[in-house]
């Protein structure tokens, strides 16, 4: 049983351009979690989701960013004209319940803005 | 709000030393209380939890105790060992389907 996959793991943008960072879950987890982590900060919370629905999207920025977790496929972080501040390490976890803090997280993916 | 406040790092210690990294939280009612680890570019493990108060967490010989008087869940290991260098969270969560919170992470390296 293959863990969270996250890819790419490292991915460079420029200013303006769009990012799209995917997760594909654990097999039988239909619970996922985006987490951001700034350099010499700690994970923020940013969105949760279950297949095809957004539960809680209260720590995602208001612009530029949307998530979704579609019945077939992985789930999509998409971060439109990216700027310098979006550089950062994203993390995807995913569970089988509600319980967000045993969820089983991903290696990330590093975002550079350049 | 709820919040987890964690000792600042870098720690660094010798391998066979003693650990101690400090958390502590604020939070209306009873959150469960978490440690995760983090190893060079590698995403969070779950490395114990409490539940509830006076719960002593405990894994790869490392404890917390959940302490509601002080509302503290510091981390602890006897004796630890260079595999042990990485960074440490504390976290909570209130309830499920409430977000997780995280502390800012406590670096820690050991040296032989």
């Amino acid at each position: 049983n293959a863990g969270v996959m996250q890819n790419p793991r490292h991915l460079v943008r420029r200013r303006g351009q769009e990012a799209r960072l995917r997760c594909s879950p654990m097999k039988g987890h239909s619970h996922v979690y985006w987490y951001r982590q700034l350099p010499e900060e700690g994970l923020k919370f940013m969105v949760y989701l279950q297949k095809e629905n957004i539960i809680d999207e209260s720590g995602m920025p208001k612009e530029r960013f949307s998530a979704e977790f579609p019945k077939e496929g992985p789930s999509i972080l998409r971060i439109q004209q990216v700027v310098r501040g979006d550089s950062a390490a994203y993390f995807c976890a995913s569970s089988p319940g509600d319980r967000g803090a045993e969820a089983f997280f991903g290696q990330g993916t590093r975002l550079t803005v350049v | 709000g709820n919040s987890v406040t964690q000792m600042e790092g870098p720690v660094t210690l010798s391998e066979e030393a003693f650990l101690t990294i400090n958390c502590t939280y604020t939070a209306t009612g009873y959150p469960s209380l978490f440690w995760y680890v983090q190893y060079p570019g590698e995403g969070l493990q779950l490395l114990l939890k409490a539940t509830k108060a006076d719960d002593k967490g405990s894994n790869k010989g490392f404890e917390a105790t959940y302490r509601k008087e002080t509302t503290s869940f510091h981390l602890e290991k006897g004796s630890v060992q260079v595999s042990d260098s990485a960074v440490y969270f504390c976290a909570l969560e209130k309830t499920s389907y409430d977000k997780v919170i995280f502390g800012p992470g406590t670096s820690l390296s050991v040296i032989p």
